[in-house]
Protein backbone atom coordinates (compact mmCIF):
# COMPACT_ATOMS: atom_id res chain seq x y z
CA UNK A 1 0.00 0.00 0.00
CA UNK A 2 1.38 3.60 -0.70
CA UNK A 3 2.57 5.42 2.48
CA UNK A 4 1.07 8.74 3.53
CA UNK A 5 3.05 11.13 5.51
CA UNK A 6 0.83 13.64 7.70
CA UNK A 7 2.17 16.08 10.98
CA UNK A 8 1.88 14.12 14.52
CA UNK A 9 -0.50 17.64 15.53
CA UNK A 10 -1.04 20.59 14.81
CA UNK A 11 -3.00 23.39 16.59
CA UNK A 12 -5.55 26.09 16.00
CA UNK A 13 -8.14 28.83 16.97
CA UNK A 14 -11.26 28.54 17.40
CA UNK A 15 -13.27 30.13 13.99
CA UNK A 16 -10.18 30.08 12.41
CA UNK A 17 -9.68 27.87 9.15
CA UNK A 18 -7.45 24.99 9.64
CA UNK A 19 -5.18 23.13 6.72
CA UNK A 20 -3.88 19.79 7.24
CA UNK A 21 -1.17 18.86 5.01
CA UNK A 22 -0.51 15.18 3.60
CA UNK A 23 2.09 13.64 1.44
CA UNK A 24 2.10 10.51 -0.43
CA UNK A 25 4.22 11.09 -3.41
CA UNK A 26 4.20 7.12 -4.22
CA UNK A 27 0.66 7.71 -5.04
CA UNK A 28 -0.61 5.08 -7.66
CA UNK A 29 -2.71 6.28 -10.29
CA UNK A 30 -5.90 4.35 -9.13
CA UNK A 31 -5.56 5.38 -5.75
CA UNK A 32 -7.99 7.77 -4.17
CA UNK A 33 -7.22 10.30 -1.28
CA UNK A 34 -9.54 9.39 1.68
CA UNK A 35 -9.52 11.49 5.11
CA UNK A 36 -11.21 10.04 7.61
CA UNK A 37 -11.54 11.57 11.70
CA UNK A 38 -11.82 10.00 14.96
CA UNK A 39 -13.13 11.92 17.86
CA UNK A 40 -12.05 10.35 21.21
CA UNK A 41 -13.98 7.11 22.06
CA UNK A 42 -15.72 7.09 18.65
CA UNK A 43 -14.61 5.42 15.36
CA UNK A 44 -13.49 7.02 12.97
CA UNK A 45 -15.86 9.29 10.68
CA UNK A 46 -15.70 9.75 7.21
CA UNK A 47 -14.66 13.13 6.28
CA UNK A 48 -14.34 13.25 2.08
CA UNK A 49 -12.35 11.86 -0.57
CA UNK A 50 -11.04 12.49 -3.85
CA UNK A 51 -8.73 11.80 -7.15
CA UNK A 52 -7.67 14.59 -9.00
CA UNK A 53 -10.03 17.61 -8.51
CA UNK A 54 -10.24 19.51 -5.38
CA UNK A 55 -14.15 18.95 -3.46
CA UNK A 56 -15.94 20.10 -1.24
CA UNK A 57 -18.63 18.91 0.98
CA UNK A 58 -20.76 20.04 3.79
CA UNK A 59 -17.53 19.35 6.43
CA UNK A 60 -14.33 20.33 4.64
CA UNK A 61 -12.16 20.60 1.51
CA UNK A 62 -9.97 18.87 -0.38
CA UNK A 63 -7.24 20.56 -2.12
CA UNK A 64 -5.43 18.05 -4.57
CA UNK A 65 -1.89 19.29 -5.84
CA UNK A 66 -1.75 19.15 -9.37
CA UNK A 67 0.96 16.36 -9.37
CA UNK A 68 -1.29 14.40 -6.57
CA UNK A 69 2.16 13.43 -4.30
CA UNK A 70 0.03 15.65 -1.43
CA UNK A 71 -3.23 16.95 -0.48
CA UNK A 72 -4.55 18.95 2.07
CA UNK A 73 -7.53 18.62 4.09
CA UNK A 74 -9.29 22.37 5.17
CA UNK A 75 -11.67 23.40 7.64
CA UNK A 76 -12.73 26.65 6.54
CA UNK A 77 -13.69 27.61 10.64
CA UNK A 78 -12.82 25.27 13.14
CA UNK A 79 -14.77 24.16 15.98
CA UNK A 80 -13.90 22.90 19.32
CA UNK A 81 -15.97 20.04 17.95
CA UNK A 82 -13.50 19.72 15.61
CA UNK A 83 -10.95 18.63 17.69
CA UNK A 84 -10.27 14.90 16.57
CA UNK A 85 -7.11 12.70 15.12
CA UNK A 86 -7.49 13.13 11.34
CA UNK A 87 -6.00 10.09 9.27
CA UNK A 88 -5.46 10.74 5.59
CA UNK A 89 -4.84 7.43 3.44
CA UNK A 90 -4.86 6.00 -0.03
CA UNK A 91 -6.80 3.39 -1.48
CA UNK A 92 -7.09 2.08 -4.46
CA UNK A 93 -9.97 1.22 -6.44
CA UNK A 94 -11.38 -1.94 -7.03
CA UNK A 95 -14.08 -3.18 -9.74
CA UNK A 96 -15.12 -1.92 -12.06
CA UNK A 97 -16.70 1.91 -12.27
CA UNK A 98 -13.89 3.40 -10.27
CA UNK A 99 -16.44 4.13 -6.90
CA UNK A 100 -15.22 0.81 -5.50
CA UNK A 101 -12.55 1.06 -2.85
CA UNK A 102 -10.18 -1.30 -1.31
CA UNK A 103 -9.17 -1.51 2.24
CA UNK A 104 -7.84 1.19 4.25
CA UNK A 105 -4.94 1.50 5.85
CA UNK A 106 -4.55 3.55 8.62
CA UNK A 107 -1.16 5.84 9.77
CA UNK A 108 -1.01 7.38 12.43
CA UNK A 109 -2.70 10.45 11.62
CA UNK A 110 -2.68 14.28 12.91
CA UNK A 111 -3.72 14.92 16.10
CA UNK A 112 -5.86 18.40 16.32
CA UNK A 113 -6.21 20.52 19.10
CA UNK A 114 -8.74 23.43 18.30
CA UNK A 115 -8.53 25.94 21.06
CA UNK A 116 -11.26 28.52 22.22
CA UNK B 1 -30.23 0.89 11.37
CA UNK B 2 -29.03 4.32 10.29
CA UNK B 3 -25.78 3.15 11.17
CA UNK B 4 -23.32 0.35 11.87
CA UNK B 5 -24.29 -1.12 15.19
CA UNK B 6 -21.49 -3.47 17.48
CA UNK B 7 -22.28 -5.52 20.32
CA UNK B 8 -21.36 -5.75 23.16
CA UNK B 9 -19.80 -2.02 23.12
CA UNK B 10 -17.60 -3.12 26.49
CA UNK B 11 -16.48 -6.74 27.14
CA UNK B 12 -14.34 -7.67 29.97
CA UNK B 13 -12.76 -11.69 29.39
CA UNK B 14 -10.61 -13.49 31.42
CA UNK B 15 -7.31 -14.93 29.84
CA UNK B 16 -8.17 -17.92 27.91
CA UNK B 17 -11.68 -17.70 27.13
CA UNK B 18 -13.43 -17.36 23.63
CA UNK B 19 -15.20 -14.06 23.36
CA UNK B 20 -17.68 -13.06 19.94
CA UNK B 21 -17.86 -9.47 18.83
CA UNK B 22 -21.03 -8.55 17.18
CA UNK B 23 -21.46 -6.17 13.96
CA UNK B 24 -24.10 -5.15 12.26
CA UNK B 25 -23.92 -3.21 9.30
CA UNK B 26 -25.56 -0.75 7.12
CA UNK B 27 -28.54 -2.64 5.72
CA UNK B 28 -27.81 -3.12 2.18
CA UNK B 29 -23.64 -2.25 2.47
CA UNK B 30 -21.95 -4.78 0.05
CA UNK B 31 -18.43 -4.53 2.07
CA UNK B 32 -17.64 -4.91 5.38
CA UNK B 33 -14.28 -4.75 7.64
CA UNK B 34 -13.07 -5.08 10.96
CA UNK B 35 -10.74 -3.32 12.19
CA UNK B 36 -8.85 -3.44 15.71
CA UNK B 37 -6.99 -0.33 17.28
CA UNK B 38 -4.93 -0.68 20.72
CA UNK B 39 -4.61 2.23 23.16
CA UNK B 40 -2.98 5.49 21.82
CA UNK B 41 -2.38 3.31 18.29
CA UNK B 42 -4.17 3.64 14.61
CA UNK B 43 -6.01 1.51 13.55
CA UNK B 44 -5.02 -2.32 12.20
CA UNK B 45 -7.01 -3.87 9.48
CA UNK B 46 -8.03 -7.76 9.99
CA UNK B 47 -10.37 -8.60 7.85
CA UNK B 48 -12.62 -7.86 4.76
CA UNK B 49 -16.11 -9.52 3.05
CA UNK B 50 -17.11 -8.30 0.25
CA UNK B 51 -20.23 -9.45 -1.44
CA UNK B 52 -19.81 -13.82 -2.02
CA UNK B 53 -16.14 -13.30 -2.48
CA UNK B 54 -14.12 -14.99 -0.09
CA UNK B 55 -13.06 -13.10 2.68
CA UNK B 56 -9.45 -11.23 2.51
CA UNK B 57 -8.54 -12.48 6.24
CA UNK B 58 -4.61 -10.79 5.39
CA UNK B 59 -4.58 -9.09 8.73
CA UNK B 60 -5.74 -11.72 11.15
CA UNK B 61 -3.09 -11.93 13.72
CA UNK B 62 -3.09 -15.21 14.09
CA UNK B 63 -5.39 -18.51 14.08
CA UNK B 64 -7.16 -17.23 17.19
CA UNK B 65 -8.59 -15.17 15.44
CA UNK B 66 -11.98 -15.57 12.86
CA UNK B 67 -15.02 -14.09 11.27
CA UNK B 68 -18.25 -14.94 9.50
CA UNK B 69 -20.98 -12.76 7.73
CA UNK B 70 -23.67 -14.53 7.38
CA UNK B 71 -26.27 -13.74 4.64
CA UNK B 72 -24.02 -10.73 3.50
CA UNK B 73 -25.54 -9.29 6.47
CA UNK B 74 -24.01 -10.02 10.33
CA UNK B 75 -21.01 -10.49 11.26
CA UNK B 76 -19.18 -11.91 14.18
CA UNK B 77 -15.20 -11.91 15.01
CA UNK B 78 -14.59 -14.81 17.09
CA UNK B 79 -11.31 -14.60 19.26
CA UNK B 80 -10.23 -18.01 20.57
CA UNK B 81 -7.98 -18.36 24.01
CA UNK B 82 -7.75 -14.70 24.73
CA UNK B 83 -4.28 -13.29 25.43
CA UNK B 84 -4.00 -10.02 26.87
CA UNK B 85 -2.33 -8.44 24.21
CA UNK B 86 -5.76 -9.22 22.08
CA UNK B 87 -7.13 -5.82 24.79
CA UNK B 88 -7.90 -3.37 22.42
CA UNK B 89 -11.05 -1.40 20.64
CA UNK B 90 -12.67 -4.02 18.05
CA UNK B 91 -13.95 -1.80 15.00
CA UNK B 92 -16.75 -2.65 12.56
CA UNK B 93 -16.95 -0.55 9.09
CA UNK B 94 -19.06 -1.02 6.24
CA UNK B 95 -19.66 0.71 3.03
CA UNK B 96 -21.74 0.30 -0.19
CA UNK B 97 -19.54 -0.27 -2.87
CA UNK B 98 -20.17 2.33 -6.06
CA UNK B 99 -21.69 4.65 -4.21
CA UNK B 100 -18.93 6.97 -4.17
CA UNK B 101 -19.19 7.63 -0.42
CA UNK B 102 -16.85 6.40 2.30
CA UNK B 103 -16.97 3.42 5.02
CA UNK B 104 -19.12 3.60 7.85
CA UNK B 105 -17.78 2.80 10.85
CA UNK B 106 -19.43 1.59 14.46
CA UNK B 107 -18.57 2.98 18.03
CA UNK B 108 -16.68 -0.10 18.21
CA UNK B 109 -16.65 -3.10 21.21
CA UNK B 110 -14.13 -2.79 23.96
CA UNK B 111 -12.14 -5.54 24.92
CA UNK B 112 -10.52 -5.85 28.04
CA UNK B 113 -8.65 -9.65 28.29
CA UNK B 114 -7.57 -9.73 32.53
Amino acid sequence: DAKTTQPNSMESNEEEPVHLPCNHSTISGTDYIHWYRQLPSQGPEYVIHGLTSNVNNRMASLAIAEDRKSSTLILHRATLRDAAVYYCILSQTVGAGGTSYGKLTFGQGTILTVHP
Amino acid sequence: GAGVSQSPSNKVTEKGKDVELRCDPISGHTALYWYRQSLGQGLEFLIYFQGNSAPDKSGLPSDRFSAERTGGSVSTLTIQRTQQEDSAVYLCASILQGSGYGYTFGSGTRLTVV
